[in-house]
C-alpha cells in the first residue's frame, strides 16, 4: 500500500526565509506526486505535481520541488516565504492502476510565517 | 469555467439524524473522487466514481454511508444514521479521465458536525 509521511505537522519561517517542507513516500510501482495547498476557509488547490517528466516541479507562486527516487523524496521548497504563504501544505501520492487515481496524503503541515 | 462546488459548506445535526452532502463537478470530469479529514488526521479517501458507475469504494466506513452519482453528474453522499466520529470535512475532487498525471481539483469541503 501506498502512504505519504510529511516530516512535522507544524513549520514556521520568518517572512523572507526559505521555506522547506518535507515529503516521503512509498510505493510499489512509480508514483505520481503531488502537492497541495489550503488557505484558511477554502478547498484544496494544487501546487505542483509529478509525473515522471522532470524530476524539478515547478509549481506555482515561486513552489518547487524535487523527485528524489533513491531518497523516496518529494520536498516542497521556496526561496523567500511571503505572508500569504501561511497555509496548511499536503502531500500526495497516487498509483496508476486503471482508471483510478485516488490519493494518499499525509497529514499536512501547517505553516506559519513571521513578520 | 466554474470549479467544483459542493453543498452545504456546513451541516450541524444531532446523532442519530440524516445528512446529504452534494457535489457538482467540473463539467466534462468523468471521475468524481470523496474524501473525508477527520480532526487530526490526514485526508482520506472515500470512494471513486466514473461516470456514474461506483469503480472504488475501498474507502467507505461502513453501510452507513451511501453515495450515488445518478446521469453521471453530481454526486451525493448520504449518511444515515449520522455518528458522533462522523463529524469532520469531507471534500469533493474531479478529474478528466485519460490526462496524464490526472489532476483532481478539489471543492471547498463541507464540514459536518455530528452532536
Amino acid at each position: 500500500a501506498q502512504s505519504v509521511t510529511q516530516l512535522g505537522s507544524h513549520v514556521s519561517v520568518s517572512e523572507g526565509a526559505l521555506v522547506l517542507l518535507r515529503c516521503n513516500y512509498s510505493s510499489s510501482v512509480p508514483p505520481y506526486l503531488f502537492w497541495y495547498v489550503q488557505y484558511p476557509n477554502q478547498g484544496l488547490q494544487l501546487l505542483l505535481k509529478y509525473t515522471s517528466a522532470a524530476t524539478l516541479v515547478k509549481g506555482i507562486n515561486g513552489f518547487e520541488a524535487e523527485f528524489k527516487k533513491s531518497e523516496t523524496s518529494f520536498h516542497l521548497t521556496k526561496p523567500s516565504a511571503h505572508m500569504s504563504d501561511a497555509a496548511e501544505y499536503f502531500c500526495a501520492v497516487s498509483k496508476e492502476g486503471g482508471s483510478n487515481y485516488k490519493l494518499t496524503f499525509g497529514k499536512g503541515t501547517l505553516l506559519t510565517v513571521n513578520p | 469555467e466554474a470549479g467544483v462546488t459542493q453543498f452545504p459548506s456546513h451541516s450541524v445535526i444531532e446523532k442519530g439524524q440524516t445528512v446529504t452532502l452534494r457535489c457538482d463537478p467540473i463539467s466534462g470530469h468523468d471521475n468524481l473522487y470523496w474524501y473525508r479529514r477527520v480532526m487530526g488526521k490526514e485526508i482520506k479517501f472515500l470512494l471513486h466514481f466514473v461516470k456514474e458507475s461506483k469503480q472504488d469504494e475501498s474507502g467507505m466506513p461502513n453501510n452507513r454511508f451511501l453515495a450515488e452519482r445518478t446521469g453521471g453528474t453530481y454526486s451525493t453522499l448520504k449518511v444515515q444514521p449520522a455518528e458522533l466520529e462522523d463529524s469532520g470535512v469531507y471534500f469533493c475532487a474531479s478529474s478528466q479521465v485519460g490526462v496524464s498525471g490526472e489532476t483532481q481539483y478539489f471543492g471547498p469541503g463541507t464540514r459536518l458536525l455530528v452532536l
